[in-house]
């Protein structure tokens, strides 16, 4: 099945600055990749997400990456606030079909972000 | 975006007992899931529940331990069985629409402590 690496596990960084987080899947079947944003004590939320057949997606602050052939993608956060301060997962979907588009979760990366 | 709602919200159970948690989505949601994260950890997918049928389960989780129902488009239920201290943890329902490219929401979750 799918698996998904993700690094670092936790990110410092002084507001200001960017962040950078990097995730791999394992299927170069999966289709589908989002990030999501956990705030302590509360569900995650999406904050961006992007198909297989594109190379990169902006909205505001936030940018993401993807590489098919070497199935890595990277979530991109310029000009980091202290309010960007939280968890972060990456996850994968294979296609629907006999799947079910069930995401598959990296580990999670810790970002604080200093004032 | 769906609004999902879980009851309870945190519980305290002894162990050897049974708590059912229940899912509720203010629309009709073809895929509806239930992850588990353990404290300081990523999310890990028990099962997605299918509408008037047995739930397909993840990989090291059996129907014995966490029954799932979903009589209806809009509901679901997950208990977790017999439980012991090794099941504390937040347990959250999520939806998606039926593309693998759809926005998959999550719950607020249920905390569960076993003592």
């Amino acid at each position: 099945g799918e698996n998904v690496e993700q690094h670092p596990s936790t990110l410092s960084v002084q507001e200001g600055d960017s962040a950078v987080i990097k995730c791999t899947y394992s299927d170069s079947a999966s289709n589908y990749f989002p990030w999501y944003k956990q705030e302590l004590g509360k569900r995650p939320q999406l904050i961006i997400d992007i198909r297989s057949n594109v190379g990169e997606k902006k909205d505001q602050r936030i940018a993401v990456t993807l590489n098919k052939t070497a199935k890595h993608f990277s979530l991109h956060i310029t000009e980091t606030q202290p309010e960007d301060s939280a968890v972060y997962f990456c996850a994968a979907s294979l296609p629907i079909s006999g799947n079910t588009g069930k995401l598959i979760f990296g580990q999670g990366t810790t970002l604080q972000v200093k004032p | 975006s769906a609004v999902i709602s879980q009851k309870p919200s945190r519980d305290i159970c002894q162990r050897g007992t049974s708590l059912t948690i229940q899912c509720q989505v203010d629309s009709q949601v073809t895929m509806m899931f239930w992850y588990r994260q353990q404290p300081g950890q990523s999310l890990t997918l028990i099962a997605t529940a299918n509408q008037g049928s047995e739930a397909t389960y993840e990989s090291g989780f059996v129907i014995d331990k966490f029954p799932i129902s979903r009589p209806n488009l809009t509901f679901s239920t997950l208990t977790v069985s017999n439980m012991s201290p090794e099941d504390s943890s937040i347990y959250l329902c999520s939806v998606k629409g039926q593309r693998s490219t759809d926005t998959q929401y999550f719950g607020p979750g249920t905390r569960l402590t076993v003592l």
